[in-house]
């Protein structure tokens, strides 16, 4: 079981902007570890999105950003297309339990 | 470019040890950066198993610590992953990955399904 929560799927038309939300905790967004975030492709492997809360690697279109705060995260979708169907997932650390990287629960965004 | 590539048997069976084998092309791994395991059950979400750095330190998900040991090889550019005792819910796709000073996972190999079933 996750220790980061996500919306089981949102979803919007062409153009329109969405957001996932990931919230945490004390012990691993509210502590002010970096929040990450992952678009999956169907059969694919993850690829990574957003690092550090809010930058974008090289190659990743401006209309993905990222935000966070408190113990909360958040990845937006602006000016939605139909390849940006897709899961997606956040990632931070956790200091419980000795320490561990953990993952969000999965957002599954779907393009009307 | 930097390119990971899971190797090892598709098929376990249940109470043995899944052995895989993740070669890293385009960076030596001697060369500085964290490398890790993470695997996804069937429809399911991600699951970090652990990860090690070039020097041989490693640290794993304390749920998995029990059953779990990552090498590397420097010397053929690979690092390693073993679960003993394995049991049905095992069952995922693995995958390996490079992970960068932010604690994201930049990198990721293709990933490779390994059933565990007699």
């Amino acid at each position: 079981q996750s220790v980061l929560t996500q919306p089981p799927s949102v979803s919007g038309a062409p153009g329109q902007r969405v957001t996932i939300s990931c919230t945490g905790s004390s012990s691993n967004i509210g502590a002010g570890y970096d929040v990450h975030w992952y678009q999956q492709l169907p059969g694919t492997a993850p690829k990574l999105l957003i690092y550090g809360n809010s930058n974008r690697p090289s190659g990743v279109p401006d209309r993905f950003s990222g935000s966070k705060s408190g113990t909360s995260a958040s990845l937006a979708i602006t000016g939605l297309q139909a390849e940006d169907e897709a899961d997606y997932y956040c990632q931070s650390y956790d200091s419980s339990l000795s320490g561990r990287y953990v993952f969000g629960t999965g957002t599954k965004v779907t393009v009307l | 470019q930097v390119q990971l590539q899971e190797s090892g048997p598709g098929l376990v069976k249940p109470s043995e040890t899944l052995s895989l084998t993740c070669a890293v092309s385009g960076y030596s791994i001697s060369s500085g950066y964290y490398w890790g395991w993470i695997r996804q059950p069937p429809g399911k979400g991600l699951e970090w198993i652990g990860s090690i750095y070039h020097s041989g330190s490693t640290y794993y998900n304390p749920s998995l610590k029990s059953r779990v040991t990552i090498s590397v090889d420097t010397s053929k550019n690979q690092f390693s992953l073993k679960l003993s005792s394995v049991t049905a819910a095992d069952t995922a796709v693995y995958y390996c990955a490079r992970r960068v000073l932010e604690g994201a996972f930049d990198i990721w190999g293709q990933g490779t399904m390994v059933t565990v079933s007699s």
